[in-house]
């Protein structure tokens, strides 16, 4: 399958600072990108959408101006945290996919685990 | 919108032994059923995939089972190992232009016991 390339997988940052995870696709052109944020032995959640050249959009109760997010390339979406504090640590999980392909499927990078102190 | 449950949230089975896993969803357009792996710090890796014009789809000793009339898929793995040691995440969506509805279950953890 095709590979998606999220960096970094885990960082540490102190509360109030600002964070950017990159999630890149190698192998191919991703049209579109999802952010997922993940607790605990729980499920995926979507936190948005990013379609390359344009605008994210927001899943309700995701606050737009605190997770920026960027898609200025067919192959590279950026999440930054703003301002962050201990209640953002979570696992990030970014997506991938080619709406121009036949294939719709989403490929997963392996995740970053953020933990704010 | 969509609502999918999984079932078992746990699961232990003896080395060799099957594993199934079910889940329902409530959207009748719902069409595109994939199932996660994730293995511990890693993201989720697709392991298989069933669209709705087909009840079965088998890979190695790993199959899906779509039952569109109930809104019910279920994941099979036969002759377990060690490695299949994770948790699964099953889906659902509506195959197309928008994948961004997409809707993932509460995962089961399998735990294969050697």
């Amino acid at each position: 399958g095709a590979v998606v390339s999220q960096h970094p997988s885990r960082v540490i940052c102190k509360s109030g600072t600002s964070v950017k995870i990159e999630c890149r696709s190698l192998d191919f052109q991703a049209t579109t990108m999802f952010w997922y944020r993940q607790f605990p032995k729980q499920s995926l959640m979507l936190m948005a959408t990013s379609n390359e050249g344009s605008k994210a959009t927001y899943e309700q109760g995701v606050e737009k101006d605190k997770f920026l997010i960027n898609h200025a390339s067919l192959t590279l979406s950026t999440l930054t945290v703003t301002s962050a504090h201990p209640e953002d640590s979570s696992f990030y999980i970014c997506s991938a996919q080619n709406r121009g392909a036949l294939n719709t499927e989403a490929f997963f990078g392996q995740g970053t685990r953020l933990t704010v102190v | 919108g969509e609502n999918v449950e999984q079932h078992p949230s746990t699961l232990s089975v003896q080395e060799g032994d099957s594993a199934v896993i079910k889940c329902t969803y409530s959207d009748s357009a719902s069409n595109y059923f994939p199932w996660y792996k994730q293995e511990l710090g890693k993201g989720p890796q697709l392991i298989i995939d069933i669209r709705s014009n087909v009840g079965e789809k088998k890979d190695q000793r790993i199959a899906v089972t779509l039952n569109k009339t109930a809104k019910h898929f279920s994941l099979h793995i036969t002759e377990t190992q060690p490695e299949d040691s994770a948790v699964y995440f099953c889906a659902a969506s509506t195959t197309g232009y928008n994948n961004n509805d997409m809707r993932f279950g509460a995962g089961t953890r399998l735990t294969v016991k050697p």
